[in-house]
């Protein structure tokens, strides 16, 4: 079964510092995809920035980046320049497609604090 | 653009009580349809996925059980909560294919007494 582990339960940045949010994930395929999504306190889900597994160069969004290590099953999350309207819980989600069903499995997530 | 709701917002029943969450999803049609369960500081758990009308699958055999009657809709029900059944629920839908994201509705917190 495929595993998504976030080992860092809290982290904190100050604004306008950069702070990197890791993720390790398990798998025996090969396609696949990979996921950052913020929870801030109102509690919506909002994605962040996505990554295909068969793309070398790393996804960016505005602020937002990752490094993806497919060898290594590594994918974490840079946040530059943090604003306070960061702070949220992230969470790192896995997702395959086989036999025409996609399921995600999702990280316990970490908690980012913004310090002004 | 598509949009995605959930209601009611907020719930609180007493043990033995029906529940009855409901989630549906404009500006597409055939969307897969996911149901999650958060609980108090933890990660996303997936209760049941669809990818079609009368098509449900159930990841975590529990008191819960959902049902999609139109194309985009969903629903999650159960005949008597119990007190393990309270946390956050999430509605989620993607496109079907192979390379489309899920959006989230906004969650219905559910506490029960």
């Amino acid at each position: 079964a495929q595993t998504v582990t976030q080992s860092q339960p809290e982290m904190s940045v100050q604004e306008a510092e950069t702070v990197t949010l890791s993720c390790t994930y398990d798998t025996s395929e090969s396609d696949y995809y990979l996921f950052w999504y913020k929870q801030p306190p109102s509690r919506q889900m909002i994605l962040v920035i996505r990554q295909e597994a068969y793309k070398q160069q790393n996804a960016t969004e505005n602020r937002f980046s990752v490094n993806f290590q497919k060898a290594a099953k590594s994918f974490s999350l840079k946040i530059s320049d943090s604003q306070l309207g960061d702070a949220a819980m992230y969470f790192c989600a896995y997702r395959e497609d086989s036999g025409g069903y996609q399921k995600v499995t999702f990280g316990t997530g970490t908690k980012l604090q913004v310090i002004p | 653009s598509q949009t995605i709701h959930q209601w009611p917002a907020t719930l609180v029943q007493p043990v033995g009580s029906p529940l009855s969450l409901e989630c549906t999803v404009e500006g597409t049609s055939n969307p897969n349809l996911y149901w999650y369960r958060q609980a108090a500081g933890r990660g996303l758990q997936l209760l049941f996925y669809s990818v079609g009308i009368g098509q449900i699958s159930s990841e975590v055999p529990q008191n819960l059980s959902a049902s999609r009657p139109q194309d985009r809709q969903f629903i999650l029900s159960s005949k008597k909560l119990l007190l393990s059944d309270s946390g956050f629920y999430l509605c989620a839908w993607r496109r079907s294919g192979l390379s489309y994201e899920q959006y989230f509705g906004p969650g219905t917190r559910l506490t029960v007494t």
